[in-house]
């Protein structure tokens, strides 16, 4: 069964460093999302991928946040200074048309120290 | 403000009861709905999607009440792996999904 992969399952980064995530979605799918989630609260949107450009955003993805799709396969998510604030689990997902299910990935978790 | 909103839990059954969650979303604009179960610090996992028709997956069945913004989730016949926090989801824009902050079971021998 076709699934999301996202690496590394577990990051711990200083705070102020940059960190990149990836994400292959699931190779027919069109729309490639973030999610994130701090733990113990619920699952927050971050952003959306269509088409190589950025969909929808919520607003928590500030100017510190940034996606791209570098190649056919992969799909990233950089935060530029990372803050402690920042800690969570980040969750890639995908799905084959907009306005339906999505898929997830296992997650990274984030861990800012 | 776009929210969903769950019963807060937990619910403790024990096997082989029937257990129902309940939802309440804010966006009328809403078109599509699901149920997704989330384990212990893993992945949300697609459950079932929600239709205005309602809609049944074996022991699982789910309700949509459009007019008053209410979805519904039963599980019958509760085993020990149904125990898991599940997720009230819905579209709440052209490509983003609202999470409700879930409702956790747990299924007891």
């Amino acid at each position: 069964e076709p699934e999301v992969t996202q690496t590394p399952s577990h990051q711990v980064t200083q705070m102020g460093q940059e960190v990149i995530l990836r994400c292959v979605p699931i190779s027919n799918h069109l729309y490639f999302y973030w999610y994130r989630q701090i733990l113990g609260q619920k699952v927050e949107f971050l952003v959306s991928f269509y088409n190589n450009e950025i969909s929808e955003k919520s607003e928590i993805f500030d100017d510190q946040f940034s996606v791209e799709r570098p190649d056919g396969s992969n799909f990233t998510l950089k935060i530029r200074s990372t803050k402690l604030e920042d800690s969570a689990m980040y969750f890639c997902a995908s799905s084959p048309v907009v306005d339906t299910e999505a898929f997830f990935g296992q997650g990274t978790r984030l861990t800012v120290v | 403000r776009k929210e969903v909103e769950q019963d807060p839990g937990p619910f403790n059954v024990p096997e082989g009861a029937t257990v129902a969650f309940n939802c309440t979303y804010s966006n009328s604009a809403s078109q599509s709905f699901f149920w997704y179960r989330q384990d212990c610090r893993k992945e949300p996992k697609l459950l079932m999607s929600v239709y205005s028709s309602g809609n049944e997956d074996g022991r699982f069945t789910a309700q949509l009440n459009r007019a008053s913004q209410y979805i519904s989730l039963l599980i019958r016949d509760s085993k020990l792996s149904d125990s898991a926090t599940y997720l009230c989801v819905v579209n709440s824009g052209y490509s983003t999904l609202t999470f409700g902050k879930g409702t956790m079971l747990l299924v007891s021998p």
